[in-house]
């Protein structure tokens, strides 16, 4: 059984505010991390794939570092806006790489 | 132009009867999957084909089988539905089995049993 785990389950911020939340998940057999951006009443929208230890990827006010070797990766947000309010998922693929095991997700509230 | 699209959106039906949710994407990927939100809201995958193959099969009752025409579509089939599969049911797809690409998701089939 693969253990995605992601932390905190949610989080409150404060509009302008930056913050980052943590997804761990098994540092063998590593073959990718996807992280996800779920708003309410839609689908999961892909953010970031990483595939190599020490990516760095960025997206506008969002970005995520990978390290493979300890098993966890961080997605930051820079200067909060209301519309970062989601639920982000991230989800792992093994060295099989066929499937997607998802997290629980963090979801992020921004307060105006 | 929706890139995965799933129907109906939502699906009210008795104990005990058979439905279909059909699930098409027009990106040309290879692969596509079914995944449930269980009821702690994790996306648990259920099926995974590539090319119209099965390569994934989680543990998932028999009474659910998916079913590939072509490699553009994946259907679930759902014999004797039960109070318990009462779920959302997420269709998505990538471009190759091989998930180092992105996947791309359909907008859910809310499915209630009653």
């Amino acid at each position: 059984i693969l253990n995605v785990e992601q932390s905190p389950q949610s989080l409150h911020v404060q509009e302008g505010d930056s913050t980052n939340f943590t997804c761990s998940f098994p540092s063998s057999n590593f073959y990718a991390l996807h992280w996800y951006r779920w708003e309410t009443a839609k689908s999961p929208e892909a953010l970031f794939v990483m595939t190599l230890n020490g990516d760095e990827k960025k997206k506008g006010r969002i970005s995520a570092t990978l390290n493979t070797k300890e098993g966890y990766s961080y997605l930051y947000i820079k200067g909060s806006q209301p519309e970062d309010s989601a639920t982000y998922l991230c989800a792992f693929s093994g060295a099989a790489g066929n499937k997607l095991t998802f997290g629980g997700g963090t979801r992020v509230l921004v307060k105006p | 132009d929706t890139a995965v699209s799933q129907t109906p959106k939502y699906l009210v039906t008795q104990m005990g009867n058979d439905k279909s949710i059909k699930c098409e994407q027009n990106l040309g990927h290879d692969t596509m999957y079914w995944y449930k939100q269980d009821s702690k809201k994790f996306l648990k995958i259920m099926f995974s084909y590539n090319n119209k193959e099965l390569i994934i099969n989680e543990t998932v009752p028999n009474r659910f089988s998916p079913k590939s025409p072509d490699k553009a579509h994946l259907n679930l089939h759902i014999n004797s539905l039960e109070l318990g599969d009462s779920a959302v049911y997420f269709c998505a797809s990538s471009q190759a089995a091989g998930i180092g690409t992105e996947a791309f998701f359909g907008q859910g089939t809310r499915l209630t049993v009653v």
